[in-house]
């Protein structure tokens, strides 16, 4: 199963741009990659997935090279809301279905 | 369109007592996931269910148990409450399995405390 690595914080001021990076060195053909973020005592929430190259929605983009062994994930003009911890993802699948596995993921902290 | 929802927000056991959680999936979606998320850590998978069948377990015991019912909503139970089950309990719901590029979205939790 593949195992992701990302830093355990991070910290940086409104207006700036965040990038947080994630290594998968064993990702799978078959694997997403899937971003969430959680504020204390709420179920994560769905950020981005992407399996290759760039995708980008109305809140971030996700940047994955060619060999998918990292992803990042860009959050662009942070504010103090952005405060949380966002978890990178890649889906285990096997047995038919799928089984999230979480790291302990990274605590952004957005300062005024 | 109404979210994953979940039952109680909060609920405060003592050891040895059993509990039910409830969960209600989005809309359209077939497949409810359960994982439990211990202060500090990320969530930990227990189960999937798929159109009512158990298709996956995590590493949790046996007094640990869940089934769905037929308008795809589950329940989680425990039985023989620890104190080490005091955790947030999170309902996760997907429009099916088996495919790799399948979205989980979350409910709010229940904060379960063992007393």
């Amino acid at each position: 199963l593949a195992k992701t690595t990302q830093p355990i914080s991070m910290d940086s001021y409104e207006g700036q741009e965040v990038n947080i990076t994630c290594s998968h060195n064993n990702i799978a053909t078959n694997d997403y990659i899937t971003w969430y973020q959680q504020f204390p005592s709420q179920g994560p929430r769905f950020i981005i997935q992407g399996y290759k190259t760039k995708v980008t929605n109305e809140v971030a983009s996700l940047f994955i090279p060619a060999d998918r062994k990292s992803s990042t994930l860009s959050l662009p003009r942070v504010s103090l809301s952005d405060t949380a911890v966002y978890y990178c993802l890649v889906g285990a699948y096997s047995g038919g279905y799928n089984k999230l596995i979480f790291g302990a993921g990274t605590r952004l902290a957005v300062h005024p | 369109d109404a979210g994953v929802t979940q039952s109680p927000t909060h609920l405060i056991k003592t050891r040895g007592q059993h509990v039910t959680l409830r969960c209600s999936p989005i809309s359209g979606h077939k497949s409810v996931s359960w994982y439990q998320q211990v202060l500090g850590q990320g969530p930990q998978f227990i189960f999937q269910y798929y159109e009512k069948e158990e298709r996956g377990r995590g590493n949790f015991p046996d007094r640990f148990s869940a089934r769905q019912f037929p308008n795809y909503s589950s329940e989680l139970n425990v039985n023989a409450l620890l104190l080490g089950d005091s955790a947030l309990y999170l309902c996760a719901s997907s429009s099916e399995t088996g495919v790799t590029e399948d979205t989980q979205y979350f409910g709010p939790g229940t904060r379960l405390t063992v007393l």
